[in-house]
């Protein structure tokens, strides 16, 4: 059970783009089609932005997307804003009721 | 939909806790649930699940034999028997439904120190 592998860090302009890799195993994220991706503001609780690799829940912005390709899957913010600067963490299904989540990356908006 | 956890706060090493998580706005009964910690200043990691009767449970490698994830679904809670408490527990403890392989509901959290 080891943690998914995202970058500790990424960085982007206002209105550039950041993308954000998250890298598991055959076992999980490149077996399963239930990658979720949460934002997380310092002192407060996730919020659920990707799932399901690619859907997007009621209210947030088509700006965020996500992909995935073999064992990796992305998150990808567009035309990035301020509120933008939060924790962004990756979450994917390993089987048997277990889930694994990856080491979390601090996105900056320059 | 609200989840709100209580039962957080300083533990020796070797010493138990238990934590709840209350939940209303949502039929609770329907839905599995699962506890997730973040350790300060580090990434979120799944802690353990339990299934919507409560009669299914599973666990992360690094809680196993010293955790035990419960329900009352008469209660609308979600409770997290913590024992064998250890300095690396210390964490934020969230509590999220699991709906179709996501968590999409979260608690605010509750800190749980385990210094002596």
């Amino acid at each position: 059970q080891s943690a998914l592998t995202q970058p500790p860090s990424a960085s982007g302009s206002p209105g550039q783009s950041v993308t954000i890799s998250c890298t598991g195993t055959r076992s999980d994220v490149g077996k399963y089609n239930y990658v979720s991706w949460y934002q997380q503001y310092p002192g407060k609780a996730p919020k659920l932005m990707i799932y399901e690799v690619t859907k997007r829940p009621s209210g947030v912005p088509d700006r965020f997307s996500g992909s995935k390709s073999g064992n990796t899957a992305s998150l990808t913010v567009s035309g990035l804003q301020a509120e933008d600067e939060a924790d962004y963490h990756c979450n994917s299904y390993a089987g048997g009721n277990t889930y694994l989540f990856g080491t979390g990356t601090k996105v900056t908006v320059l | 939909v609200q989840l709100v956890e209580s039962g957080g706060g300083l533990v020796q090493p070797g010493g138990s806790l238990r934590l709840t998580c209350a939940v209303s706005g949502l039929t609770f009964s329907d839905y599995p649930m699962t506890w997730v910690r973040q350790p300060p200043g580090k990434g979120l990691e799944w802690v353990a699940h339990i299934s919507p009767p409560g009669s299914h449970t599973d666990y992360s490698d690094s809680v196993k034999g010293r955790f035990t994830i419960s329900r009352d679904n008469a209660k609308r809670s979600l409770y997290l028997q913590m024992n064998s408490l250890r300095a690396d527990d210390t964490a934020v403890y969230y509590c999220a439904r699991d709906y179709d392989y996501v968590c999409d509901y979260w608690g605010q959290g509750t800190l749980v120190t385990v210094s002596s």
